[in-house]
């Protein structure tokens, strides 16, 4: 199974300031995605992270306020912008590798909290 | 509509006793995978069990077990011998294939609490 390294832990921002969460992958893995966790609700998906092209987002979120970065196949960032309080949640990246996925793995986390 | 369904927002379990998380789900896929994670309060989101669709065994991972009925659309979590550390919430996901594209659609979430 992939491990995942997911980086800040956490952190406390300024609103109006911008955050770059990382997430690194021991192996190269096909599909990496970014979900969002607010304050005692589910996961809801931002976007799939494609490698060498834009990523893919979800109805609801856009690339100027979640810029989505993959160089490669064991790399991705995700940038918070332009943060507000309502952006306050958990982050994580999540890794799927190749067909016939039977398990899908998530990084640690970012425990975000925007003052 | 909502794809995963998790009725219970919260139970209580005895230590050593077992417990059982409902998950009900919804697609037109005729190959889809369901998926159990558990969140304790750090945050991080642990795998537990796997079903695909076409699995004609119900999976089973150490004390983590999936009670899998296809026509009820069906998936749900016992965890047998209840111990303190399985405090945590309780996520069902599940996988279409139609997409091909892997991403997962969670439910709603179960808050399980382990009484000593």
């Amino acid at each position: 199974s992939a491990v995942i390294s997911q980086k800040p832990s956490r952190d406390i921002c300024q609103r109006g300031t911008s955050l770059t969460i990382q997430c690194q992958v021991d192996s190269q893995v096909t599909m990496m995605f970014w979900y969002r966790q607010q304050p005692g609700q589910s996961l809801t998906l931002i976007a799939t992270a494609n490698q060498g092209s834009e990523a893919t987002y979800e109805s609801g979120f856009v690339i100027d306020k979640f810029p989505i970065s993959r160089p490669n196949l064991t790399f991705s960032t995700l940038t918070v912008s332009n943060m507000s309080p309502e952006d306050s949640s958990i982050y994580l990246c999540s890794v799927a590798e190749g067909r016939g996925v039977t398990e899908a793995f998530f990084g640690q986390g970012t425990r975000l909290t925007v003052v | 509509a909502q794809k995963i369904t998790q009725t219970q927002p919260g139970m209580f379990v005895q230590e050593k006793e077992a417990v059982t998380l409902d998950c009900t789900y919804d697609t037109s896929d005729q190959s889809y995978g369901l998926f159990w994670y558990k969140q304790p309060s750090s945050g991080e989101m642990i795998f537990l069990i796997y079903q695909g669709s076409y699995d004609e065994q119900n999976a089973t991972e150490g004390r983590y077990s999936l009670n899998f009925q296809k026509a009820r659309k069906s998936a749900n979590l016992v965890i047998s011998a209840s111990q303190l550390g399985d405090s945590a919430m309780y996520f069902c996901a599940m996988r279409e294939s139609r997409s091909n594209d892997y991403k997962l659609s969670f439910g709603a979430g179960t808050t399980v609490t382990v009484r000593a």
